[in-house]
């Protein structure tokens, strides 16, 4: 079974400052997603960023971006220029590919990040 | 269009109550799930269905039945309600497998008591 590790529970970072979040992530398969969902205090979970294994480049949307470190299985997402708006639970997901049906989305446990002005 | 819709958003019941809660899309996604958040435990899959018509389990089906007669709704049974069950309810639908971009409605709280 595939397993996602968050293993920092909370981190803060100063405004316009860049923070980085850690995802490592336990797999045999080798094709498969990897995303990052942010969840603010309103509850609503949001798409940050997706990654698919078979590609080397690293996934970029405008101030985040990946680190995608395929051997190591690590994910790590960035925030360049954090703003007050980035305050959220962040969570790492993974799900592997599998041509006709359906797979499952596994969550890590997330991680509180806080943006101070 | 108004996405992924969740009906209750606050919901208090007493131990053995039955309940439903609503989700419904009007993206003509077909892919779509329930999850649960508690503290300290992420999300974890309760049902998913690829269909209507098609449903199956995920990770913590136990408790819990689904049904999806249409495309757009994807409604979550409680049949017997348990402190257990106290948590955050999200449903989240795709277009097509869940590898594609989850969408994911406001949540659910549901108390137990």
């Amino acid at each position: 079974a595939q397993t996602v590790t968050q293993s920092q529970p909370e981190m803060s970072v100063q405004e316009a400052e860049t923070v980085t979040l850690s995802c490592t992530y336990d797999t045999s398969e080798n094709n498969y997603y990897l995303f990052w969902y942010k969840q603010p205090p309103s509850r609503q979970m949001i798409l940050v960023i997706r990654q698919e294994a078979y590609k080397q480049q690293n996934a970029t949307e405008n101030r985040f971006s990946v680190n995608f470190q395929k051997a190591a299985k690590s994910f790590s997402l960035k925030i360049s220029d954090s703003q007050l708006g980035d305050t959220a639970m962040y969570f790492c997901a993974f799900m592997k590919t599998w041509e006709g049906g359906s797979e499952k989305l596994v969550f890590g446990k997330g991680m509180k990040l806080t943006v101070n002005p | 269009n108004a996405g992924v819709t969740q009906t209750p958003k606050f919901q208090v019941l007493k131990t053995g109550q039955s309940m439903t809660l609503q989700c419904a899309q009007d993206m003509n996604h077909e892919y779509m799930s329930w999850y649960r958040q508690d503290p300290g435990m992420g999300l974890r899959l309760i049902h998913y269905s690829v269909g209507a018509g098609i449903t199956d389990q995920g990770e913590v089906p136990n408790g819990y039945n689904v049904s999806r007669s249409t495309t757009e709704d994807f409604p979550l049974r409680l049949l017997s309600a348990a402190p257990s069950q106290t948590s955050v309810y999200f449903c989240a639908s795709s277009y097509d497998s869940s590898t594609d971009t989850q969408y994911f409605g406001p949540g659910t709280r549901l108390t137990v008591l």
